[in-house]
């Protein structure tokens, strides 16, 4: 069975300052995908990034960024100076690949709070 | 391109009644899964529609059902509603391929109350 552990509950942080939510999963699986959700108060899942396994490689996209470590079945997301917008419930998501990359388990979510 | 759509957004009903919640996915996209999401249990899979028929299926009571349809619109059922049916429910498409960059995109939801 797979299983996606993020240990934050909750995080808060003042402006500018830099932000990491921690995610570690477990899965049998050789081949699976990793996501990173935001939902902001209107709900809606917002799709940040997808690392596939068999690529370890990291990732920055302006403010964020991202580290994959298969050895300690980590998927970490930073938030170089944050900002109020940043606030948000933010999901860490596993899912297998094939036919079954429908169905994703998802983390608990990590409330982030950035106050002005 | 349009996202996801899901109707209606909110929805109030009593215990006992029926519901029935539909969503229209990204144009193209022919995989449609449906998520439970409450504060106690979190974000949980209930089933994914592909081609018209059910795929995957999560570990929800026989009361949670589903269809898709021929344009890949996909509606979701729960009968005889609980108190903890009270919840929001997300449905997500993607082209359903199996190809390593398929990615699940999320539509906003409809927030079901129980009463």
């Amino acid at each position: 069975a797979q299983k996606v552990t993020q240990a934050q509950t909750e995080i808060s942080v003042v402006e500018k300052e830099d932000v990491t939510l921690d995610c570690v999963y477990e899965t049998r699986d050789t081949t699976y995908y990793l996501f990173w959700y935001k939902q902001p108060p209107s709900g809606e899942l917002v799709f940040l990034i997808r690392r596939n396994s068999f690529d370890e490689q990291n990732e920055i996209s302006g403010r964020y960024s991202w580290n994959f470590q298969k050895s300690t079945s980590s998927f970490n997301f930073t938030i170089t100076a944050s900002q109020v917008v940043d606030s948000a419930v933010y999901f860490c998501a596993l899912s297998e690949a094939g036919t079954n990359a429908g169905k994703s388990t998802f983390g608990d979510g990590t409330t982030l709070t950035v106050k002005p | 391109k349009a996202g996801v759509t899901q109707t209606p957004r909110y929805l109030i009903k009593t215990r006992g009644q029926q519901v029935t919640l539909s969503c229209s996915p990204i144009s193209g996209h022919r995989s449609v899964s449906w998520y439970q999401q409450t504060p106690g249990q979190g974000l949980q899979f209930l089933f994914e529609y592909f081609s018209e028929t059910q795929r995957n299926k999560g570990n929800f009571p026989g009361r949670f059902s589903g269809r898709q349809f021929s344009n890949s619109r996909s509606e979701m059922n729960v009968s005889t509603l609980e108190l903890g049916d009270s919840a929001l429910y997300l449905c997500a498409s993607s082209l359903g391929l199996a190809l390593s960059t398929d990615t699940q995109y999320f539509g906003p939801g409809t927030r079901l109350t129980v009463l």
